[in-house]
């Protein structure tokens, strides 16, 4: 297993559109986590999955937001309508439920919004 | 909830000094903690890790003891490196319910040769 992969690294957009991307976790890992960081900030909590169910949502995560799980294994974050403030760093990772085990990070998906 | 609290940085070291990191935490439950970096222009990684009070977690010379009687976790490492160069989290482990490694700003550390 090469880890979490997360596709692309790096997407410019222009203001207003949509952009997609895809989070592959370690294959046994139940539990995949969204996060977003900017400069000079630790990652933000967004989101997680457990399987295929999403369990939890940070405030941060607005309307236009929105990920999936669908069978258990990648996920997608979608942002809608995307804005200057979107631009940051997209962080995916994926962990074992139930253990004390840390989170497996991707590398993440740059996005600038211009 | 779990907290943590790290000393703000940047540090700034030359080469070959001694680094402390200071994380200190509150948990409600026991926690496990971790050390997390993040090297430049890179993805976050695991350094080291501690699952109970006085275990030690060693990784590429960096060292941190798990001391529950001061709820610290602090990061040490005798003689850093211009490589070392990064920024650092302290992140608790609490087991059961709907966990979610939470992050603060980290520490970042310069080192200058």
């Amino acid at each position: 297993d090469t880890g979490v992969s997360q596709n692309p690294r790096h997407k410019i957009t222009k203001r207003g559109q949509n952009v997609t991307f895809r989070c592959d976790p370690i294959s046994e890992h139940n539990r995949l986590y969204w996060y977003r960081q900017t400069l000079g900030q630790g990652p933000e909590f967004l989101t997680y999955f457990q399987n295929e169910a999403q369990l939890e949502k940070s405030r941060l995560l607005s309307d236009r937001f929105s990920a999936e799980r669908p069978k258990g294994s990648f996920s997608t974050l979608e942002i809608q309508r995307t804005e200057q403030g979107d631009s940051a760093m997209y962080l995916c990772a994926s962990s074992i439920q139930g253990a004390p085990t840390e989170a497996f990070f991707g590398q993440g998906t740059r996005l600038t919004v211009v | 909830g779990d907290s943590v609290t790290q000393m703000e940085g940047p540090v700034t070291l030359s080469e070959e000094a001694f680094l402390t990191i200071n994380c200190t935490y509150t948990a409600t439950g026991y926690p496990s903690l971790f050390w997390y970096v993040q090297y430049p222009g890179e993805g976050l990684q695991l350094l080291l890790k501690a699952t109970k009070a006085d275990d030690k977690g060693s990784n590429k010379g960096f060292e941190a003891t798990y001391r529950k009687e001061t709820t610290s976790f602090h990061l040490e490492k005798g003689s850093v490196q211009v490589s070392d160069s990064a920024v650092y989290f302290c992140v608790p482990y609490t087991a059961g319910g709907s966990y979610i490694p939470t992050f603060g700003r980290g520490t970042s550390l310069i080192v200058h040769p």
